[in-house]
């Protein structure tokens, strides 16, 4: 079964600063895709940015951004310019061809203003 | 489109009452998901739908859950007799197709047993 990995339980940034959060996922399946929610307070879950597995270019989304590395497993999201909407919980999110959404534990951040 | 609607937002009951949680999916989406989110074990999938058909409800914890999709603008997830340890935000999300989409989420219901 498909895990996901998310090392940070807790994270801060400065307002203005870039913050990275860390995912890793475990599967044997080649092709997949890959997705980052956010969920603040009110507990709304929001799609931030996905990446598909076959695409070697790496997802951006205005101030959000993804380094993606297949061979490692791996799916970092990059908030620049972070603001103080950004905090919030983040997970990190893996989906097979035909499997649901298996998610990761999340990462809180916290922006300082 | 409104979105994926779930209600009741919030629901207290008492430890041994039935609870029934509902969701509207999208229209035209031809999956719908049943997540259920702790502190502890985050969130974790319960069941899913295709075309209102249960396809895995491995993720179901217990026999005193059961789910329906009686046709494809309704669902239930419904908890008989609710425990205490059943307390947890259960969200329903909604997709079109296979793979690459990302899923709509309801706001979730925070359901409390005392």
């Amino acid at each position: 079964a498909q895990t996901v990995t998310q090392s940070q339980p807790e994270m801060s940034v400065q307002e203005a600063e870039t913050v990275t959060l860390s995912c890793t996922y475990d599967t044997s399946e080649s092709d997949y895709y890959l997705f980052w929610y956010k969920q603040p307070p009110s507990r709304q879950m929001i799609l931030v940015i996905r990446q598909e597995a076959y695409k070697q270019q790496n997802a951006t989304e205005n101030r959000f951004s993804v380094n993606f590395q297949k061979a490692a497993k791996s799916f970092s999201l990059k908030i620049s310019d972070s603001q103080l909407g950004d905090a919030a919980m983040y997970f990190c999110a893996y989906r097979g061809l035909r499997t649901p959404l298996v998610f990761g534990k999340g990462t809180r951040l916290s922006v300082i203003a | 489109d409104a979105g994926v609607i779930q209600s009741p937002r919030h629901e207290v009951t008492e430890m041994g009452q039935e609870v029934t949680l509902r969701c509207k999916p999208i229209s035209g989406h031809n999956s719908l998901f049943w997540y259920r989110q702790t502190m502890m074990r985050g969130l974790e999938l319960l069941i899913y739908f295709n075309n209102n058909v249960p396809i895995d409800d491995s993720g179901m914890p217990e026999d005193r859950f059961s789910a329906k999709m009686p046709n494809a603008s309704f669902s239930t997830l419904k908890i008989q007799p609710s425990e205490p340890r059943d307390s947890a935000v259960y969200f329903c999300a909604s997709s079109s197709g296979q793979g690459g989409y990302g899923y709509t989420f309801g706001s979730g219901t925070r359901l409390t047993v005392v």
